[in-house]
C-alpha cells in the first residue's frame, strides 16, 4: 500500500526558531493535511491544502504557522517563531479526494519538541 | 460546534471478551463518522467508516443517531487488537474532528 512519508522523525528546536517539517503525500494525491496531536490530547486539525492553496485552517493555524507545496511533491509544515506550546506529534495526510469516499492516508509523524 | 467524546482513557479485556469502545458526538449537521486506529509504533489508519457498514477484523460499529453514538464494538477481542482508537467525525468543511482516543488493552 502506498504511504505518506514524514521526515524527520524527531525534531528538536530552541524556543523562538523557525522549523520545518516535511511530508512526502502519495503522488496521486491532490487533498493534504496537518494535524497535530499534544502529548496526552487528542488529534487536532491545523490546516488543509488543495490546488496550491489553503482550503481550511484551524484556530490554531496562526500567523506563525504556513504551509507550501515547493516542488509537486513535497508538502511542508513551518513554524516561524516556536514557542514551548508548539511541542506535539505532528502529523501529515493526504487523500485523492474529498468526503467520505475517500480514505486519510496519515503519515508517521513527527515529533516536535521545543525546548 | 462539533464534539466527539470518548468517555473511557483505557479499557482493559480479557481475550475473547467482548469489547465495546463508546463514542458520542455532537454535530449539527448530517454526521459522518469514522472509527481510526494507531497500533504501537505505527501510523494513524483507517478502521472503519459508518457509511460502508464494513466489519474490518471483527469490527463494527452502528450510527445510532437517535442516542447520537458511534460506538465501536468486537465479540472477540484478540491480542492485537491492542491499540489506540480514536473516534472521528467529518466536518462540514471536509475536515476530520477527532476524539481524544481510547487506548485498548487485551490481556492475553
Amino acid at each position: 500500500e502506498p504511504e505518506v512519508t514524514q521526515t524527520p522523525s524527531h525534531q528538536v528546536t530552541q524556543m523562538g526558531q523557525e522549523v520545518i517539517l516535511r511530508c512526502v503525500p502519495i503522488s496521486n494525491h491532490l487533498y493534504f493535511y496537518w494535524y497535530r496531536q499534544i502529548l496526552g490530547q487528542k488529534v487536532e486539525f491545523l490546516v488543509s491544502f488543495y490546488n496550491n492553496e489553503i482550503s481550511e485552517k484551524s484556530e490554531i493555524f496562526d500567523d506563525q504557522f504556513s504551509v507550501e507545496r515547493p516542488d509537486g511533491s513535497n508538502f511542508t509544515l513551518k513554524i516561524r517563531s516556536t514557542k514551548l506550546e508548539d511541542s506535539a506529534m505532528y502529523f501529515c495526510a493526504s487523500s485523492a479526494d474529498r468526503g467520505t469516499n475517500e480514505k486519510l492516508f496519515f503519515g508517521s509523524g513527527t515529533q516536535l519538541s521545543v525546548l | 460546534a462539533q464534539r466527539v467524546t470518548q468517555p473511557e482513557k483505557l479499557l482493559s479485556v480479557f481475550k475473547g471478551a467482548p469489547v465495546e469502545l463508546k463514542c458520542n458526538y455532537s454535530y449539527s449537521g448530517s454526521p459522518e463518522l469514522f472509527w481510526y486506529v494507531q497500533y504501537s509504533r505505527q501510523r494513524l489508519q483507517l478502521l472503519l467508516r459508518h457509511i460502508s457498514r464494513e466489519s474490518i477484523k471483527g469490527f463494527t460499529a452502528d450510527l445510532n443517531k437517535g442516542e447520537t453514538s458511534f460506538h465501536l464494538k468486537k465479540p472477540f477481542a484478540q491480542e492485537e487488537d491492542s491499540a489506540m482508537y480514536y473516534c472521528a467525525l467529518l466536518t462540514g468543511a471536509n475536515n476530520l474532528f477527532f476524539g481524544t482516543g481510547t487506548r485498548l488493552t487485551v490481556i492475553p
